[in-house]
């Protein structure tokens, strides 16, 4: 099993819909979690970070489910911007120091 | 002003060829990463330093050996280039080694093209 899975996608969506990614993970004992936006051949950049309680940021929604290891991300509205691969992304404490576990990423295509 | 700086962007050598990228950050962090995107897009880690210290070695064949001369430089050497080896690789850096929380994340380098012909 993968340590982080993903939908690979792609999802095409029209401007102004609403898409739900989601993503499962392995490790019961991962402490952070992330979602990262990467561009057509650019790097992972922070969108943002997934906190127990859910959080918001704009247009962005993401929720994390401890006990079913599920971690969400929601986009309302979205923009041809928006178009790009999410990568869910969990922290993994071995041997004393933080690693950052990627998903391969759930790829978003935002059509006029 | 580029965070996390790498060189080069692309690369296209030969196979058994050995090559080095080399990476900088100016942010001023402590620990510095390398990862490895492959076609299949999944981003593992290989390496991380803090202080010039090796902290992670994740299974890596011996071919790619890091160097970090200073707490800003981290660089990368490639023995023996195979076909395999083509992939995307970023560096990385992050100010703490131990927590990776929303205040402390990973920043990205652009990435370095390698394709091994």
């Amino acid at each position: 099993r993968k340590e982080v899975e993903q939908d690979p996608g792609p999802f095409n969506v029209p401007e102004g819909a609403t898409v739900a990614f989601n993503c499962t993970y392995s490790n019961s004992a991962s402490q952070s979690f992330f979602w990262y936006r990467q561009d057509c051949r650019k790097e992972p950049k922070l969108l943002m970070s997934v906190y127990s309680s859910g959080n918001e940021d704009g247009r962005f929604t993401a929720q994390l489910n401890r006990a079913s290891q599920y971690i969400s991300l929601l986009i309302r509205d979205s923009k041809l911007s928006d178009s790009a691969t999410y990568l869910c992304v969990v922290t993994d404490f071995s041997g004393g120091y933080n690693k950052l576990i990627f998903g391969a990423g759930t790829r978003l295509a935002v059509h006029p | 002003d580029t965070a996390v700086s790498q060189t080069p962007k692309y690369l296209v050598t030969q196979m058994g060829n050995d090559k080095s990228i080399k990476c900088e950050q100016n942010l001023g962090h402590d620990t510095m990463y390398w990862y490895k995107q492959d076609s299949k897009k999944f981003l593992k880690i290989m390496f991380s330093y803090n202080n010039k210290e090796l902290i992670i070695n994740e299974t890596v064949p011996n071919r790619f050996s890091p160097k970090s001369p200073d707490k800003a430089h981290l660089n990368l050497h490639i023995n023996s280039l195979e076909l395999g080896d083509s992939a995307v690789y970023f560096c990385a850096s992050s100010q703490e080694r131990r927590r990776l929380y929303s205040g402390n994340t990973i920043y990205f380098g652009e990435g370095s093209w390698l394709t091994v012909v």
